[in-house]
């Protein structure tokens, strides 16, 4: 079975820019979570999509915001970008809740 | 909230040595513990889990015991090898957190020849 995958792998942005990444769960996996990694932070939890809905949110700003589409994979867009947004950004596929999560590779985003 | 505390890093041991990567956490009801590890330029793979108090998870060796009284999860291996060079995170989650992973800080682990 096909793990996560995720694109792009590297990505070069310009503050100020907009970015969106997208992400492919595990095939039957319906849940996708987003996380942030980052030297200073580690690693936090962005948000959760099960079927196409939010179910849970972290404490980021509103410039970051996702969807999932009825196939079950997911983008994650990033508005107004930072130098702060540098980070790679991981995600993660479930059955769902109270499942164990599985990681894609991840998109290295870098702002310049 | 939830917070899981690990052992600062890096830890550099000998092939064939025994290792020890402590991890305590801090949550309210009934946690489910997780270790994974990231190899460099990688994702982060899942190496164990235990979802209740006394369980054992175990994966290449690894080794974690998921200790309700002294809220451990400590990571161990009888006799690491080089290539288990990488960086490892003790990880939590809760009905709390919405089931949302709260990861440590993580350990960076060097096996040397």
């Amino acid at each position: 079975k096909a793990g996560v995958t995720q694109t792009p792998r590297y990505l070069i942005k310009t503050r100020g820019q907009q970015v969106t990444l997208s992400c492919s769960p595990i095939s039957g996996h319906r849940s996708v979570s987003w996380y942030q990694q980052t030297p200073g932070q580690g690693l936090q939890f962005l948000f959760e999509y099960f079927s196409e809905t939010q179910r849970n949110k972290g404490n980021f700003p509103g410039r970051f915001s996702g969807r999932q589409f009825s196939n079950s994979r997911s983008e994650m867009n990033v508005s107004t970008l930072e130098l702060g947004d540098s980070a790679l950004y991981l995600c993660a596929s479930s059955l769902d809740l109270e499942y164990e999560q599985y990681f894609g590779p991840g998109t290295r985003l870098t702002v310049t | 909230g939830d917070s899981v505390t690990q052992m600062e890093g890096p830890v550099t041991l000998s092939e064939e040595a025994f290792l020890t990567i402590n991890c305590t956490y801090t949550a309210t009801g009934y946690p489910s513990l997780f270790w994974y590890v990231q190899y460099p330029g990688e994702g982060l793979q899942l190496l164990l889990k235990a979802t209740k108090a006394d369980d054992k998870g175990s994966n290449k060796g690894f080794e974690a015991t998921y200790r309700k009284e002294t809220t451990s999860f400590h990571l161990e291996k009888g006799s690491v090898q080089v290539s288990d060079s990488a960086v490892y995170f003790c990880a939590l989650t809760s009905s709390n957190s919405g089931y949302a992973l709260n990861f440590g800080k993580g350990t960076s682990l060097l096996v040397t020849p």
